[in-house]
C-alpha cells in the first residue's frame, strides 16, 4: 500500500519568512495529494491541494508543488504568520473521493515573532 | 464542501465498556472513513464504509473491535468495543472528496478509557 513520508518534523521560522514542508509518496498511482492544516484540539483543515496533472498550484501565500518522476510534493508558506503556527500533515490517495488519505507523519511549525 | 456532524465531542469511559460515535453528513455521500489520531501523532485510518456493504478494515483492525454502520447515505456510526486504556484516542469521521472539494472531517470524539 501507499506510504507517505514527511519531513521535517518540527520547523520554527521567523515571522515573514519562508517555511517549506516536503513529502514523499511510495505508489506512483496516486494523484491527488492535500494539505491539512491541524490547530490543537480541533479537526485537521484542508488547506491546499493538487492533483497529478498538475505541477503547481497557490493560493494566496500557499502553494504547492508536485514532482512525479521523483514522487515528491512540497508546501510552500511565504510571508509567514504567528497564526501559521499549527501542525501540518500531508497525504495521496489514488482515487480522489472513493479511496482513503494516506497522511504523512505531521510536522509542527512554530513561526517565531 | 460537505459539512460533518460528529458526537459525541468526548467522553470518558470504564474499561470493558463500549463507546458509538456517530457522524451525519449534510449530503449524500458514497465513502466514509473513520481515523484514530493518537496524541500527537498522525491520522491512522481505521476502516472505510460504503452504504450497503460490510466496512473494509485497515491491518490491525478489526470488525469485532470496531464495527460500523452504513444504513444510509449521510449516517455512519463506529463503536469502540470492550475498551482498555490503549483505545484512549481521538476518533474522527471523514467524507470522501468532490467536485471541487476536497476530503472533509468531522469535529472528533475525544475518548478517554479509564
Amino acid at each position: 500500500g501507499e506510504n507517505v513520508e514527511q519531513h521535517p518534523s518540527t520547523l520554527s521560522v521567523q515571522e515573514g519568512d519562508s517555511a517549506v514542508i516536503k513529502c514523499t509518496y511510495s505508489d506512483s498511482a496516486s494523484n491527488y495529494f492535500p494539505w491539512y492544516k491541524q490547530e490543537l484540539g480541533k479537526r485537521p483543515q484542508l488547506i491546499i491541494d493538487i492533483r497529478s496533472n498538475v505541477g503547481e498550484k497557490k493560493d494566496q501565500r500557499i502553494a504547492v508543488t508536485l514532482n512525479k518522476t521523483a514522487k515528491h510534493f512540497s508546501l510552500h508558506i511565504t510571508e509567514t504568520q504567528p497564526e501559521d503556527s499549527a501542525v501540518y500533515f500531508c497525504a495521496a490517495s489514488f482515487n480522489f473521493g472513493n479511496e482513503k488519505l494516506t497522511f504523512g507523519t505531521g510536522t509542527r511549525l512554530t513561526i517565531i515573532p | 464542501s460537505a459539512v460533518i456532524s460528529q458526537k459525541p465531542s468526548r467522553d470518558i469511559c470504564q474499561r470493558g465498556t463500549s463507546l458509538t460515535i456517530q457522524c451525519q453528513v449534510d449530503s449524500q455521500v458514497t465513502m466514509m472513513f473513520w481515523y484514530r489520531q493518537q496524541p500527537g501523532q498522525s491520522l491512522t485510518l481505521i476502516a472505510t464504509a460504503n452504504q450497503g456493504s460490510e466496512a473494509t478494515y485497515e491491518s490491525g483492525f478489526v470488525i469485532d473491535k470496531f464495527p460500523i454502520s452504513r444504513p444510509n447515505l449521510t449516517f455512519s456510526t463506529l463503536t469502540v468495543s470492550n475498551m482498555s486504556p490503549e483505545d484512549s484516542s481521538i476518533y474522527l469521521c471523514s467524507v470522501g472528496g468532490m467536485g471541487d472539494y476536497g476530503y472533509t472531517f468531522g469535529s472528533g470524539t475525544r475518548l478517554t478509557v479509564v
